[in-house]
């Protein structure tokens, strides 16, 4: 069974400064990895997913994310935080026909 | 494109009282819908999966005769919570997928809030 783990429920950066998200996942099969955020009281919005191919993912809102085999790792990463990156991060796996599998969410907060 | 809806967006409702949420997609016919509770500053928890036509797929503790799924249509699913009590109150998020909307993606709707007094 696959399983996702994010290390870090909250992480705190300065506006302007890198944001690095840590998700390590676990699959038996290749996996297909998502970051989502949510902000107050709303859904889930799609930041960007690996499914094959290039390893380094670009995604809305300047995120990037990329796939390390080797590490089973799915980092996500920001080069300037800005204020309104503020928000709840979720780190998904899914592989072959098994339901999409969540990490339990880094809050992110931006410090001005 | 790939939107999904819910409604209401919130609601409340007394203790002992059915409430329903429905969820749609509006661009696209999901063959799959998921329904996931999330409670304050925790993740979400797959408690369904369902498929139109056939009946949902409930996670283990998820009681089914509690939280009635119905996939009535390729872009409708309804989850009726019976018998509400307090600790039902959370948040439910809904999601839609579809081998033509994105294979393996799910597209996520706003979510609703419940709250049993």
């Amino acid at each position: 069974a696959q399983s996702v783990t994010q290390l870090g429920s909250h992480v705190s950066v300065s506006e302007g400064a890198l944001v690095l998200l840590r998700c390590n996942y676990s699959s038996s099969v290749p996996p297909y990895l998502f970051w989502y955020v949510q902000y107050p009281n709303q859904g889930l919005q799609l930041l960007l997913k690996y499914t094959t191919g290039a390893t380094l993912v670009k995604g809305i809102n300047g995120f990037e994310a990329e796939f390390k085999k080797s590490e089973t790792s799915f980092h996500l990463t920001k080069p300037s935080a800005h204020m309104s990156d503020a928000a709840e991060y979720f780190c998904a796996v899914i592989s072959g026909n098994t339901p999409l599998v969540f990490g339990k969410g880094t809050r992110l907060s931006v410090i001005a | 494109g790939a939107v999904v809806s819910q409604h209401p967006s919130w609601v409340i409702c007394k203790s002992g009282t059915s409430v329903k949420i429905e969820c749609r997609s509006l661009d696209f016919q999901a063959t799959t819908m998921f329904w996931y509770r999330q409670f304050p500053k925790q993740s979400l928890m797959l408690m369904a999966t369902s498929n139109e036509g056939s009946k949902a797929t409930y996670e283990q503790g998820v009681e089914k005769d509690k939280f009635l799924i119905n996939h009535a249509s390729l872009t409708l699913s309804t989850l009726t919570v019976t018998s509400a009590h307090p600790e039902d109150s959370s948040f439910y998020i809904c999601s839609a997928s579809s081998p033509v909307a994105g294979a393996n993606e799910q597209f996520f709707g706003p979510g609703t809030r419940l709250t049993v007094l």
